[in-house]
């Protein structure tokens, strides 16, 4: 079935240094969201990608879908300590509806 | 306040109990969902609605029952078949295919 796969599972950064999360799939995606949690918390969506080869920027946030719309990248610029949570992406089987999650990066701050 | 509410916050069971957990929304979303989140783990599709009294399984649906017959509610069954049914349980719900998907604050359901 539809999977996608997310890297790296953790992520420890010193406050103001840069931190990426990727998600893959094998099959075209049809869409990719992606989503934070904070600890102890539920998620909460961030951003939707449709288009081929997508950016959008949220403040300090990039989000990019690449060009065969495989795979999906989440680039935070100089870290904060409020960014401590984790990051999941998601999309949805053909046809939508059935929205599948990665495993999460989980990104820990250290001030 | 329009949302989507989830009940109780945190649930304890003995073993070989049937349990139901609450999922409510008023944001008149046709889909709903209930996924599984195990301790440092991702978010597991157990049972999703398109609308209602009609619903599909998702990847870990077997100990699981659900119901849609109202719109605004989707409970989740957790049954005594389910093997390892202590985990956090979240509801979300969404207007339709291709929108963001509002979750509840979960449920904490442990078992002993």
């Amino acid at each position: 079935g539809q999977q996608v796969m997310q890297i790296p599972q953790y992520q420890h950064v010193q406050e103001g240094e840069d931190f990426t999360t990727y998600c893959n799939s094998s099959t075209t995606l049809s869409n990719i969201q992606w989503y934070k949690q904070r600890p102890g918390g539920h998620p909460v969506f961030l951003i939707q990608l449709v288009k081929s080869g997508e950016v959008k920027k949220q403040k300090r946030l990039t989000f990019q879908f690449g060009e065969a719309k495989k795979n999906s990248s989440l680039h935070i610029t100089a870290t904060q300590t409020t960014d401590v949570g984790t990051y999941f992406c998601a999309s949805e089987n053909t046809g939508g509806f059935k929205t599948i999650f990665g495993a999460g990066t989980r990104l820990f701050v250290k001030a | 306040d329009g949302g989507i509410t989830q009940s109780p916050k945190y649930l304890f069971r003995k073993e070989g109990q049937n349990v139901t957990l609450s999922c409510e929304q008023n944001l008149n979303h046709d889909a709903m969902y209930w996924y599984r989140q195990d301790p440092g783990q991702g978010l597991r599709l157990i049972y999703y609605s398109q609308i209602v009294n009609d619903f599909q399984k998702g990847d870990i649906a077997e100990g699981y029952s659900v119901s849609r017959e109202k719109k605004e509610s989707f409970p989740l069954t957790v049954t005594s078949a389910q093997k390892n049914p202590t985990a956090f349980y979240l509801c979300a719900s969404r207007l339709t295919a291709l929108t963001e998907a509002f979750f509840g604050q979960g449920t904490r359901l442990t078992v002993v």
